[in-house]
């Protein structure tokens, strides 16, 4: 799989978007590129993917560079809940080694009122 | 999706004894992960576990110190052996998923907080 690099660390006012970046020059064709976040004293639990069109959904949107070599994750309005580490990860989907995920180290996000 | 329950949540060992995780998962799946997650970093894998087969485990883990079965479908259990105060980390179980016909995903169980004295 191919590595990731994100900051360390952002800070973000409650209600305002949360624009999280995230560089992954060595990605494949096939892999697609996923967001997850962890909550303290929880599991990782599953935001979005892409693999080169712009995603949304309920939680979150992904922007994905047209050259993919890079990507945003945008919470749209922060709230104090959405304080946690996120990870960006790039795997293949769907094969049988998808849930072997490899994790950096992740971008600690603070949401403060 | 998949529902992952963790037992136990947590637990305080001496050193040199053993502690078996068990993972239980509400649906059957082929494949079971285990990671590990050491105070403030991120989650290392440890091995994967098939049904039927020997886990697989990552380089740096080895099956005498983290033992793993896999009984069947739904279930399967880690055990951190001869443990020693570097042993001491969160342990996590993670299974594939169908979120809907297009794409899986990973889903996680709450973890074993496991602290070594």
């Amino acid at each position: 799989d191919a590595k990731t690099t994100q900051p360390p660390s952002m800070d973000c006012a409650e209600g305002r978007a949360a624009n999280l970046p995230c560089n992954h020059s060595t990605i494949s064709g096939n892999e697609y590129v996923y967001w997850y976040r962890q909550i303290h004293s929880q599991g990782p639990q599953y935001i979005i993917h892409g693999l080169k069109n712009n995603e949304t959904n309920e939680m979150a949107s992904l922007i994905i560079t047209e050259d993919r070599k890079s990507s945003t994750l945008i919470l749209p309005h922060a709230t104090l809940r959405d304080t946690a580490v996120y990870y960006c990860i790039v795997s293949n989907a769907g094969g049988t080694s998808y849930g072997k995920l490899t994790f950096g180290q992740g971008t600690i996000l603070t949401v403060h009122p | 999706s998949a529902v992952i329950s963790q037992k136990p949540s947590r637990d305080i060992c001496q050193r040199g004894t053993s502690l078996t995780i068990q993972c239980q998962v509400d649906s059957q799946v082929t494949m079971m992960f285990w990671y590990r997650q050491q105070p403030g970093q991120s989650l290392t894998l440890i091995a994967t576990a098939n049904q039927g087969s020997e886990a697989t485990y990552e380089s740096g883990f080895v099956i005498d110190k983290f033992p793993i079965s896999r009984p069947n479908l739904t279930f399967s259990t880690l055990t951190v052996s001869n443990m020693s105060p570097e042993d001491s980390s969160i342990y996590l179980c993670s299974v594939e998923g169908a979120r809907d016909e297009s794409y899986t995903e990973a889903f996680f169980g709450q973890g074993t907080r496991l602290t070594v004295v």
